[in-house]
């Protein structure tokens, strides 16, 4: 079955920790995203990759780093610089093309920062 | 400054009675809008989606309208079932093709009664 597969489903870390979330699909798409949603908020772009190799910043990627060295997989490290960490986050890709516009999610992962 | 707008956080709807949820933008370099369904704890769901060359989108029971002129758009659900019960979020794409990530609205809670 193609899809995203975001793991774990719900990650705890102490405050000043470094984590990383990550994200694989087998879909064959080119174009990898990470969101974040908080309560009563809609996902807002942290970072997002076009190509292997290559990366661009989102709305709000301070505090936040990722890499893309394969075409599959696109982790998200949360720092210890990111003020408020807590949330849901979001794990999306897309095709190339006319497609682009249709991105399809990841189940997610829950962090809580205590 | 929110560049897409749901201003109705919730709304109540009786079965088999057509749902209406409403998106407003105000960037007018969006040229491609989506809607996608997402219940707790799991990712969103692509719905459906509509061009800015097009006024109307339908597909089964969704059907997406939008008014340019208005920044306006519109998601009608008929008839609803208790399925439909979920969080609707409208998102848009500016020109570049979606490949740099998609505006989301805050969404809204859409309760389907028996």
């Amino acid at each position: 079955d193609g899809g995203i597969t975001q793991s774990p489903k719900y990650l705890f870390r102490k405050e000043g920790q470094n984590v990383t979330l990550s994200c694989e699909q087998n879909l064959n798409h080119d174009a990898m995203y990470w969101y974040r949603q908080d309560p009563g908020q809609g996902l807002r772009l942290i970072y997002y990759s076009q190509i292997v190799n290559d990366f661009q910043k989102g709305d709000i990627a301070e505090g936040y780093s990722v890499s893309r060295e394969k075409k599959e997989s696109f982790p998200l490290t949360v720092t210890s610089a990111q003020k408020n960490p807590t949330a849901f986050y979001l794990c999306a890709s897309s095709l190339m093309g006319s497609s682009f516009h249709e991105q399809y999610f990841g189940p997610g992962t829950r962090l809580t920062v205590t | 400054d929110q560049q897409v707008k749901q201003n109705s956080p919730s709304l109540s709807v009786q079965e088999g009675r057509i749902s209406i949820l409403n998106c407003d933008y105000t960037n007018s370099m969006f040229d491609y809008f989506l809607w996608y369904k997402k219940y707790p704890a799991e990712g969103p769901t692509f719905l459906i989606s509509i061009s800015s060359i097009k006024d109307k989108n339908e597909d089964g029971r969704f059907t997406v309208f939008l008014n340019k002129s208005a920044k306006h758009l519109s998601l009608h659900i008929v008839p609803s079932q208790p399925g439909d019960s979920a969080v609707y979020f409208c998102a848009a794409s500016d020109g570049g093709g979606g490949a740099d990530g998609l505006t989301f609205g805050k969404g809204t809670h859409l309760i389907i009664q028996p």
